[in-house]
This record gives C-alpha cells, sequence and structure tokens, in this order.
C-alpha cells in the first residue's frame, strides 16, 4: 500500500531555515506527482501554500519555496517566523484521478 | 470568489449512513475542469482524502474508504454529495469539500470550512 511520507515534527528558530519533506514508501516523488503543500493552524481550514512543485498560491511570501530534492518534494521556510507555527501536509496527484496526503508535520518555532 | 459550504447531520449513529452536501456559491460542477472533493479530518489527526467529482461527472476513492463512499452531483448542479455506509466510531471527523485544479497544476484551490461530525449512538 502507498503511504506518503512526510516528518511527524520539525522545529525551528525564529529567522531560521527549515525544510519539511513529502516522500513515498516506495518510489520517489517526482514533478509528475505535481505536489502541493497547505498550512493548517487549529480549528481553521487548511490553505493552500505550493502547488506543481513549487508555484506559490496568490498572497504567499516568497520566503516559502518549493522543490524537489532528491527523491522527494520540499516546502522550504527561510527567515522563519513564529506565525509559521502550524501543521503542514503535503498532497500528490497518483493518476487515475486518485490524490493522496502526507501524515503531516507539526511545525515548532522556538 | 467561490465559496464551498458544507451541510449535513452532525450525529450519526452507528452502522447507518453518513449525508453530507456542499454547496458551491457560483457556478455548477459540471462545468470548468474541475475536481471536486471530500476530505476528512479525525480529531488530533492528519488529512484524509476520500475521493472527488470530476467535471465530467466522474467519481473516484481513496483506497480506505473505496467501499464505501459514494460522491455524486447533488439535487442541483451547483451542489455534489457525499454518502458514507456503515458508519463506526472511528469515522467521527472534520468533513471538508474542496474544489481542485486539473492539469496542469492538480492543486486544491479553495477550501469549504468544514463540518463536524460524530458518530455515536
Amino acid at each position: 500500500q502507498t503511504v506518503v511520507t512526510q516528518e511527524p515534527s520539525l522545529s525551528v528558530s525564529p529567522g531560521g531555515t527549515v525544510t519539511l519533506t513529502c516522500g513515498l514508501n516506495s518510489g520517489s516523488v517526482s514533478t509528475n506527482y505535481y505536489p502541493s503543500w497547505y498550512r493548517q493552524t487549529p480549528g481553521q481550514a487548511p490553505r493552500t501554500l505550493i502547488y506543481s512543485t513549487n508555484t506559490r498560491s496568490p498572497g504567499v511570501p516568497d520566503r516559502l519555496s518549493g522543490s524537489i530534492l532528491g527523491n522527494k518534494a520540499a516546502l522550504t521556510i527561510t527567515g522563519a517566523q513564529a506565525d509559521d507555527e502550524s501543521d503542514y501536509y503535503c498532497a500528490l496527484f497518483m493518476g487515475s484521478g486518485v490524490w493522496m496526503f502526507g501524515g503531516g508535520t507539526r511545525l515548532t518555532v522556538l | 470568489q467561490v465559496q464551498l459550504q458544507e451541510s449535513g447531520p452532525g450525529l450519526v449513529k452507528p452502522s447507518e449512513t453518513l449525508s453530507l452536501t456542499c454547496s458551491v456559491s457560483s457556478g455548477s460542477v459540471d462545468t470548468g475542469s474541475y475536481h471536486w472533493f471530500w476530505i476528512r479530518q479525525t480529531p488530533g489527526k492528519g488529512l484524509e482524502w476520500i475521493g472527488r467529482l470530476s467535471y465530467s461527472g466522474s467519481a473516484t476513492y481513496g483506497p480506505s474508504l473505496k467501499s464505501r463512499a459514494t460522491i455524486s452531483v447533488g439535487t442541483s448542479k451547483n451542489q455534489f454529495s457525499l454518502k458514507l455506509s456503515s458508519v463506526t466510531a472511528a469515522d467521527t471527523a472534520m468533513y471538508y469539500c474542496a474544489r481542485a485544479r486539473g492539469f496542469p497544476t492538480f492543486d486544491i484551490e479553495i477550501w469549504g470550512q468544514g463540518t463536524m461530525v460524530t458518530v455515536s449512538s
């Protein structure tokens, strides 16, 4: 069974840089999976940050960037701020009309 | 800006069928190259993609709920629905509807606010 993997938790210092990754339990993530990234704060619906690997949604600052690193999709946050503290989810288009989410990464800024 | 709104019972008994509707503020689900999603989030856990209704009317489902979920056009073409049969307490979750774009982005563009469904007798 295919599983989309993310780090369960990460931490970053204010002003620092952190990279969240999105992989597959078997195989590599490429641009053909059209990876997208979503942020969710408690009690709110998710918000789209990045799509098609590296395209920012309107209003997303350029200190957030998406890429492919090795065999995974990646979301890099530079100049981390307190309000970056959230849950982050990646999603992959698996083909044949099926999408999958990763398990999410809880990012702490401390 | 198109908005999505989920509606349905907040409480469902075990073994019954959960039925939710997503209302689209403008346009219909069969226009544009959009995909209409249902996504859920169990308390304290991550997002789970339940399935989608394409603009052409075809539905596809994630592996874990494939045997129990049905997504279809609603009673009017600006609505789509989710039915989940034989529910148990494990189906207690926040349910979101969403609009996704197809090729070449395949991203979730618009989210509903979500509706909480509790399965309990």
